[in-house]
């Protein structure tokens, strides 16, 4: 059972574009982590949401955890060539302490 | 901090050779977790521990796999009798148990090949 569903799978953009990842889940978390991967190397953490309605900025990167807990949000501002990779969103699922993935966004910004 | 390191980076082995993979966390950090992810898919959750105690086990994790983190510090992951479905990169992480939220910290992951 896919418990996060990361939408779309795949995008591919102009330079300075914006774009938005997005993770939803018919489940409640208690937190919701977004990483990004380079190839051949492990998940890098780029923001952990704890709170419903939580929005947090990381330079270019808008993050935002829904009201529900249920669902969570990437928007890159002006993308860069720098931003190719694989965003993937995860989430614990209450009273577990165990990471539950996405399928991962494999973005690719064209210069 | 040096973060999670993980050894070897890739190991590739004939079908039915035994395999271990090491994974030293954070220092300070007492909760380790072992992931395989295959090609185009997110990490799966394989197993995790607190301290030396190994508290929860997937069903991926078949009756060849072991894990073991026997001092509460480094962990180790064995796959007995490899198979070509083996074939992933194992990824380690860690986390400091805090009651609010449970930041997990990957290591740069051992990329299995079994041939």
């Amino acid at each position: 059972t896919q418990l996060l569903e990361q939408s779309p799978q795949f995008l591919s953009i102009q330079e300075g574009e914006n774009l938005t990842v997005y993770c939803n889940s018919s489940s409640v978390f208690s937190s919701l982590q977004w990483y990004r991967q380079e190839p051949g190397e492990g998940p890098v953490l780029l923001v952990t949401v704890v709170t419903g309605g939580e929005v947090k900025k990381l330079k270019r990167l808008t993050f935002q955890f829904g009201d529900a807990r249920k669902d969570s949000s990437l928007h890159i501002t002006a993308a860069q060539p720098g931003d190719t990779g694989l965003y993937l969103c995860a989430g614990s699922p209450r009273g577990a302490q165990k990471l539950v993935f996405g399928q991962g966004t494999r973005l690719t910004i064209n210069p | 901090d040096t973060g999670v390191s993980q050894d070897p980076r890739h190991k590739i082995t004939k079908r039915g050779q035994n395999v271990t993979f090491r994974c030293d966390p954070i220092s300070e950090h007492n909760r380790l977790y072992w992931y395989r992810q295959t090609l185009g898919q997110g990490p799966e959750f394989l197993t995790y521990f607190q301290n030396e105690a190994q508290l929860e086990k997937s069903r991926l994790l078949s009756d060849r796999f072991s894990a073991e983190r026997p001092k509460g510090s480094f962990s180790t992951l064995e796959i007995q009798r490899t198979e070509q479905g083996d074939s992933a990169m194992y990824l380690c992480a860690s986390s400091l148990d805090e009651y609010s939220t449970d930041t997990q910290y990957f290591g740069p992951g051992t990329r299995l090949t079994v041939l």
